[in-house]
């Protein structure tokens, strides 16, 4: 069984920074493509960006608004996808999740449980 | 990237049929056959329940059936049961390795 489990959030001062990192088990990781997507509180589903599997490259994607302050990254060896968040805005304020990607076109069959990053002053 | 276009709300009754639209253009929904469906019950994660366009995960009931005309895809609940109350995002893949939410659809069983 897949599965994904998210730590790291917490509550940060706008301008600062946090780095999440979601744990995958129950497959071959090293093929696995991980996508990121955020919830703010009483709001929809956001995209926030992917990494693909090292076969492929590692590429990453970003969505615009995160883009040049989030970095996602990852460890084959710890199992573990980052995502780095810096220059943090009140805006990103919300529940990051992290996915499985089964596709390659965003099929997001498994989830984690979500870790809250809550950006105040 | 706009974000698809749900319907804020849809409702029906237990045992009755409900279709949610999910409106976008030629450059996502149109353009590709990577259109996704997942319920989300308060304060949980996500569910996939439909994946390109019309296929099922298992463990889905077949119930729930997806579609795509144009720029338009749907995602339709039969047999409406009280569990199925939650909310129902649609995504789709838009050929720049980006992905693109709809706004949300709020699915009350009357």
């Amino acid at each position: 069984e897949v599965q994904l489990l998210e730590s790291g959030g917490g509550l940060v001062k706008p301008g600062g920074s946090l780095r999440l990192s979601c744990v995958v088990s129950g497959l071959t990781f090293s093929d696995a493509w991980v996508t990121w997507v955020r919830q703010a509180p009483g709001k929809g589903l956001e995209w926030v960006g992917r990494i693909k599997s090292k076969a492929a490259s590692g590429t990453v994607d970003y969505a615009a608004p995160v883009k040049g302050r989030f970095t996602i990254s990852r460890d084959d060896s710890k199992y573990t996808v980052y995502l780095q968040m810096n220059s943090l805005r009140n805006v990103d304020t919300a529940v990051y999740y992290c996915s499985h990607d089964t596709s390659g076109y965003y099929s997001l069959h498994t989830w984690g449980q979500g870790t809250l990053v809550t950006v105040s002053s | 990237q706009s974000a698809l276009t749900q319907p804020p709300s849809a409702s029906g009754s237990p045992g009755q049929s409900v279709a949610i639209s999910c409106i976008g253009t030629s450059s996502d929904v149109g353009g590709y056959n990577y259109v996704s469906w997942y319920q989300q019950h308060p304060g949980k994660a996500p569910k996939l329940m439909i994946f390109e366009v019309n296929k099922r995960p298992s463990g889905v009931p077949d119930r729930f059936s997806g579609s795509k005309s144009g720029n338009t895809a749907s995602l339709t609940v039969s047999g409406l049961q009280a569990e199925d109350e939650a909310d129902y995002y649609c995504t789709s893949y838009t050929g720049s390795n980006n992905l693109v939410f709809g706004g949300g659809t709020k699915l009350t069983v009357l």
